[in-house]
């Protein structure tokens, strides 16, 4: 059984540019949640999805920043006109049913560096 | 402001000892806490829970203890191995008005070193 799959482990961008970041959830998953650690620092919520609805994006700068989890396919954080402060790891997380309290299993994570 | 601490950056302790890892939380409106575990390049790992209508829980080797009065939890972990060595996270929630506590608030983590 395959665990929360994030791509690519790694990207790099230059400021201004896009990015894009993929996270498949565990089989039979239906809830994401993405977090950001920036360096020295503990994870932070930003969004939390089900299929094609945003439950909570209480987390999100209110700017260049969205997430997606399309019926069909992974669930996609983008970053638009990257700056070298979105340098930080992104994790993806997802448990089954969203219940009231609920284990989170976390992908291994994408590490975005701007130059 | 940060809810949830962690103030040893890094503990270093023997094979075969027990390790012991704080956290302080300052919202008293958490009520459920968890340990992660993260090994370099790896995402956290899920280590223990604890429910605030507790105040202990174990599994095997690892136990948390949960001190609601002092807002206070530790991790221990007894005895300690080499692979044991990694970043843990505490970990809290808050139940939200739809009765879900799915938003996370980590403290920074603190790095365990176990020595042969």
């Amino acid at each position: 059984n395959a665990g929360v799959m994030q791509n690519p482990r790694h990207l790099v961008r230059r400021r201004g540019q896009e990015a894009r970041l993929r996270c498949s959830p565990m089989k039979g998953h239906s809830h994401v949640y993405w977090y950001r650690q920036l360096p020295e620092e503990g994870l932070k919520f930003m969004v939390y999805l089900q299929k094609e609805n945003i439950i909570d994006e209480s987390g999100m700068p209110k700017e260049r920043f969205s997430a997606e989890f399309p019926k069909e396919g992974p669930s996609i954080l983008r970053i638009q006109q990257v700056v070298r402060g979105d340098s930080a790891a992104y994790f993806c997380a997802s448990s089954p049913f969203g219940r009231q309290i609920e284990t989170q299993y976390f992908g291994p994570g994408t590490r975005l560096l701007v130059l | 402001d940060q809810q949830v601490k962690q103030n040893s950056p890094s503990l270093s302790v023997q094979e075969g000892r027990i390790s012991i890892l704080n956290c302080d939380y300052t919202n008293s409106m958490f009520d459920y806490f968890l340990w992660y575990k993260k090994y370099p390049a790896e995402g956290p790992t899920f280590l223990i829970s604890i429910s605030s209508i507790k105040d202990k829980n174990e599994d095997g080797r690892f136990t948390v203890f949960l001190n609601k009065s002092a807002k206070h939890l530790s991790l221990h972990i007894v005895p300690s191995q080499p692979g044991d060595s990694a970043v843990y996270f505490c970990a809290a929630s808050e139940r939200n008005s739809g009765g879900s506590n799915y938003k996370l608030t980590f403290g920074k983590g603190t790095l365990l070193t176990v020595n042969p």
